[in-house]
C-alpha cells in the first residue's frame, strides 16, 4: 500500500505570493491533517479534514486554508506569504478522525519564503 | 489546553545502553498517548500507542510506560544502536476544547554513539 505523498517536496516563494500544497492520503484513509513544523515552534496543528469537511482548526491566521476532495486528497493554501511561513509542512492521514488512530505522515513540503 | 513537555536537550548515549525519554503533560489525563520517531527532513513515523489503562507497552526494543498520577510517560530504547539516532516525539489529544486533535511535544533528539 502506497504511503502518504506530498507535492511538491521543495518550494521557494517570495513574500506576498501564495502557495498551494497537495497531499494524497493512503488509500482508504478519509482523514487528512496538516501540520507546520519549525525549529522554534515544533509540530503545530493546522487543520483536519474528514469527508470533505473541516473538522478541526488550529490557531493559525486566515491566510492558511485548506480543502479536501471527494477522493480524500487534500490541498492547503497559504496566501500573502510571510518570511515566518518558512517551514516544513506535513500532511498526515488516518482511517478516521481523532487522535486515537495512528497518524501516517508524508515526507513533507519544505517551503522557503524569501 | 494541554501542554506537553519533552526534554529539549539532546540525549547522547553509548551504543548498547538504554535511552530513557520523558514526556510530561499538564491539565487533564488523556485517554491515550502516542510516540513517534522523526528523522531529519522526514515526517514522523508512528511507534507505539499506550492507553490510560495500560501501565506498560512493549515493541521489540522499545518500552513505553504511562503514569496518569504523575502525568508522565517514559519511553525506553533498550540495547540502543546508532540507527536509533533520531528525534522522538510524544503526542496526545489536546482536550475536548481543542477537538481532541493530536498535540505533539517538542521532541527529544537522541544520538547513539558507537
Amino acid at each position: 500500500k502506497a504511503g502518504v505523498t506530498q507535492t511538491p517536496r521543495y518550494l521557494i516563494k517570495t513574500r506576498g505570493q501564495q502557495v498551494t500544497l497537495s497531499c494524497s492520503p493512503i488509500s482508504g484513509h478519509r482523514s487528512v491533517s496538516w501540520y507546520q513544523q519549525t525549529p522554534g515552534q515544533g509540530l503545530q496543528f493546522l487543520f483536519e479534514y474528514f469527508s470533505e469537511t473541516q473538522r478541526n482548526k488550529g490557531n493559525f491566521p486566515g491566510r492558511f486554508s485548506g480543502r479536501q476532495f471527494s477522493n480524500s486528497r487534500s490541498e492547503m493554501n497559504v496566501s500573502t506569504l510571510e518570511l515566518g511561513d518558512s517551514a516544513l509542512y506535513l500532511c498526515a492521514s488516518s482511517l478516521s478522525p481523532g487522535g486515537m488512530e495512528t497518524q501516517y505522515f508524508g515526507p513533507g513540503t519544505r517551503l522557503l519564503v524569501l | 489546553s494541554q501542554k506537553i513537555e519533552q526534554n529539549s536537550e539532546a540525549l547522547n548515549i553509548q551504543e548498547g545502553k538504554t535511552a530513557t525519554l520523558t514526556c510530561n503533560y499538564t491539565n487533564y489525563s488523556p485517554a491515550y498517548l502516542q510516540w513517534y520517531r522523526q528523522d531529519p527532513g522526514r515526517g514522523p513515523v508512528f511507534l507505539l500507542l499506550i492507553r490510560e489503562n495500560e501501565k506498560e507497552k512493549r515493541k521489540e526494543r522499545l518500552k513505553v510506560t504511562f503514569d496518569t498520577t504523575l502525568k508522565q510517560s517514559l519511553f525506553h530504547i533498550t540495547a540502543s544502536q546508532p540507527a536509533d539516532s533520531a528525534t522522538y516525539l510524544c503526542a496526545l489529544p489536546g482536550g475536548r476544547a481543542a477537538g481532541n486533535k493530536l498535540t505533539f511535544g517538542g521532541g527529544t533528539r537522541v544520538l547513539v554513539k558507537p
